[in-house]
């Protein structure tokens, strides 16, 4: 059982277009975040969620916007894709309510822009 | 900004050999974490030391904390081929937002 999952894994898409990643974990837990890692393998944190609701938003380009549904649910739409933002991007969970200190990692998405 | 540094950026040893990698950061701390990525996968938990902590073990693992110096280290002791991966430190901080804020990373090579 996959415990945090992201779709898709893999993305080639033109500048200009919209696109999203969808990631959903099955652990429980009430905290979700989206890092990106650059092509020198910086992991620098976007968003995080807490019971759908956005407790951190770091300095991000509005074209960034994440959703909750729901809190096993978080994702990420991103508008006009600039080559810029081409990386891979993870999602992570946690259980802050719990006292959980670490986070739970997805597969990742690796983006790429034409 | 990105928060901590890590070095040796590279490590290649041979098995058998230990491996140890340091990571500094710059704020105070509620805890560091070491985490491993294998090529292609996402990040996996290793270990967590608290900031009133100064050494914790985890198998072959041995992570040491100096917040005076605001430095890590994690040893990996009898090292094998398969912990080749990347090596990230992150600290959460005690500013209240609950985020890690992760280090540049260690890419470690072990030769068979």
């Amino acid at each position: 059982d996959t415990a945090v999952s992201q779709t898709p894994k893999y993305l080639v898409t033109q500048m200009g277009n919209d696109k999203s990643i969808k990631c959903e974990q099955n652990l429980g837990h009430d905290t979700m975040y989206w890092y990106k890692q650059d092509s020198k393998k910086f992991l620098k944190i976007m968003f995080s969620y807490n019971n759908k609701e956005l407790i951190i938003n770091e300095t991000v380009p509005n074209r960034f916007s994440p959703k909750s549904p729901d809190k096993a649910h978080l994702n990420l739409h991103i508008n006009s894709l600039e080559l810029g933002d081409s990386a891979v991007y993870f999602c992570a969970s946690r259980d802050l309510a719990g006292g959980m200190e670490t986070q739970y990692f997805g597969p990742g998405t690796r983006l790429l822009v034409l | 900004s990105q928060q901590g540094e890590e070095d040796p950026q590279a490590l290649s040893i041979q098995e058998g050999e230990n491996a140890t990698m340091n990571c500094s950061y710059k704020t105070s701390i509620n805890n560091l974490q070491w985490y491993r990525q294998n090529s292609g996968r996402g990040l996996v938990h290793l270990i967590l030391i608290r900031s009133n902590e100064r050494e914790k073990h985890s198998g072959r693992l041995r992570v040491t904390l100096d917040t005076s110096k605001k430095s890590s280290s994690l040893l990996i002791t009898a090292s094998r081929a398969a912990d080749t991966a990347s090596y990230f430190c992150a600290t959460d901080g005690t500013g209240g937002y609950n985020k890690l804020i992760f280090g540049a990373g260690t890419r470690l090579a072990v030769h068979p």
